[in-house]
């Protein structure tokens, strides 16, 4: 199997904190994981790739220093929304690659991220 | 960018219909894959295929490909209340997966019992 967990599913914060997800690949490691972000009704745009041990390469019109991504295992990757504002508000879906597949990719259950 | 356009963007189909779905690309590309989402919830792979297929099948999955058209098609066959999902075609920038992926629009299909 290939199971990416993410946590938590829903988050509700204040305008200004900074809010962190969490994206584990459970039973299988992953040198590369993904993170996107989904508006409702929406298509996935990818917003940067994670690679352990490494920096993240972010998309272009993504600002790294408000989506700070940590990979610093083979099973975890961390997006951090840092100052938080109501425009942030969106599901932020991430994903794993498993060696020998190829492209396809593994995707944890999304965070619902709600900004008052 | 969106590399994809889903057509049509809404399906509404009975229980037991055929339900197929486009999908145009706009670069050349190694592979394309079908991806199905439910509501609110992460995405499920159903099906790759490479450039020099044309056709490939997976249970009541049949997905085309047709590159000097930039265009493939799932036909998702005797479809099932549970088949009810967004439907998404993706296509990336390497043919061996190190880049993320380019999603189209999606189709919203759903199976009326």
């Amino acid at each position: 199997g290939a199971v990416v967990s993410q946590h938590p599913s829903w988050v509700i914060c204040k305008s200004g904190t900074s809010v962190k997800i969490e994206c584990r690949s459970l039973d299988f490691q992953a040198t590369t994981m993904f993170w996107y972000r989904q508006f409702p009704k929406q298509s996935l745009m990818l917003m940067a790739t994670s690679n352990e041990g490494s920096k993240a390469t972010y998309e272009q019109g993504v600002e790294k220093d408000k989506f700070l991504i940590n990979h610093a295992s083979l099973t975890l990757s961390t997006l951090t929304v840092t100052s938080a504002h109501p425009e942030d508000s969106s599901f932020y879906i991430c994903s794993a690659r498993k060696e020998g597949q190829g492209p396809i990719q593994y995707f944890g259950a999304g965070t619902r991220l709600s900004v008052l | 960018s969106q590399q994809g356009e889903e057509d049509p963007q809404a399906l509404s189909i009975q229980e037991g219909e055929n339900a197929t779905m486009n999908c145009s690309y706009k670069t050349s590309i190694n592979n394309l894959q079908w991806y199905r989402q439910n509501s609110g919830r992460g995405l499920v792979h159903l099906i790759l295929i490479r450039s020099n297929e044309r056709e490939k099948h997976s249970g009541r999955l049949r997905v085309t490909l047709d590159t000097s058209k930039k265009s493939s098609s799932l036909l998702i066959t005797a479809s099932r209340a549970a088949d009810t999902a967004s439907y998404f075609c993706a296509t990336s920038r390497s043919g061996g997966g190190a880049d993320g992926l380019t999603f189209g629009k999606g189709t919203h299909l759903i199976i009326q019992p």
